[in-house]
């Protein structure tokens, strides 16, 4: 059975900093490994999908990076702006199965 | 150029009541999953659905919970007998097809439900 977990729960940082939100994940069967944003109050918006046949994944200021040997995967943020302030939630899609598995989260804010 | 839509965006109901919640997936999307967020839990799957069919409901709570997904009309989540640990937010998400590696599911905005 899949967990996945994030460390850290939450994260307070001023504006301008570079910063990293870890995953983690048990079962290295995975299909894809996904980012979310979850603001308050509102749903979920994609933000960088692994296949797990790639090693990262590159958009914007995010970058998304996938090692499945040791189970971890991680969110680079460069230059945070206030508006990076969300949930950051990863998750895991195994293969055989079209579920996603979620971990609880990492709560950001950034500070002006 | 519409997103997942759900409704309603916040329903209140009494221990016992039955909560009905709707889900009209993205134009052309004939997969669909709900999933449960309770208070300071992650997201948990619940079901995944085709059109007229439940392909996977092992997140499912055994009893009073149910799923749907017809022919025609949104995808529908029903409680009977609501008890206070049911609230939560629901969110449903919508994929195009069975879903590949590279892609993504595409969630609404959830329905929050809060059992008095």
């Amino acid at each position: 059975k899949q967990e996945v977990t994030q460390i850290p729960a939450a994260l307070s940082v001023p504006e301008g900093e570079n910063l990293v939100l870890n995953c983690s994940f048990t079962d290295s069967a995975i299909y894809n490994l996904q980012w979310f944003r979850q603001d308050p109050g509102k749903g979920l918006t994609s933000l960088l999908l692994i296949q797990s046949s790639q090693r990262e994944q590159t958009s914007g200021r995010l970058n998304a990076s996938l090692d499945k040997s040791s189970g971890r995967s991680t969110l680079y943020i460069a230059a945070s702006q206030p508006g990076d302030s969300a949930t950051y939630l990863c998750a895991s899609m195994n293969t055989g199965f079209q579920k996603l598995v979620f971990g609880t989260g990492t709560r950001l804010l950034v500070s002006p | 150029n519409a997103g997942v839509m759900q409704n309603p965006r916040h329903l209140v109901r009494r221990r016992g009541q039955e909560a009905r919640l709707r889900c009209s997936p993205v134009k052309g999307h004939s997969h669909v999953y709900w999933y449960r967020q309770l208070p300071e839990e992650g997201l948990k799957f619940m079901v995944y659905l085709q059109k007229e069919n439940i392909i996977d409901e092992s997140g499912m709570p055994k009893e009073r919970f149910s799923a749907e997904f017809p022919k025609e009309g949104p995808s529908i989540l029903r409680i009977q007998q609501v008890v206070r640990g049911d609230s939560a937010a629901y969110f449903c998400a919508s994929s195009p097809s069975k879903q590949g590696a590279s892609e993504t599911q595409y969630f609404g905005p959830g329905t929050r439900l809060l059992v008095l």
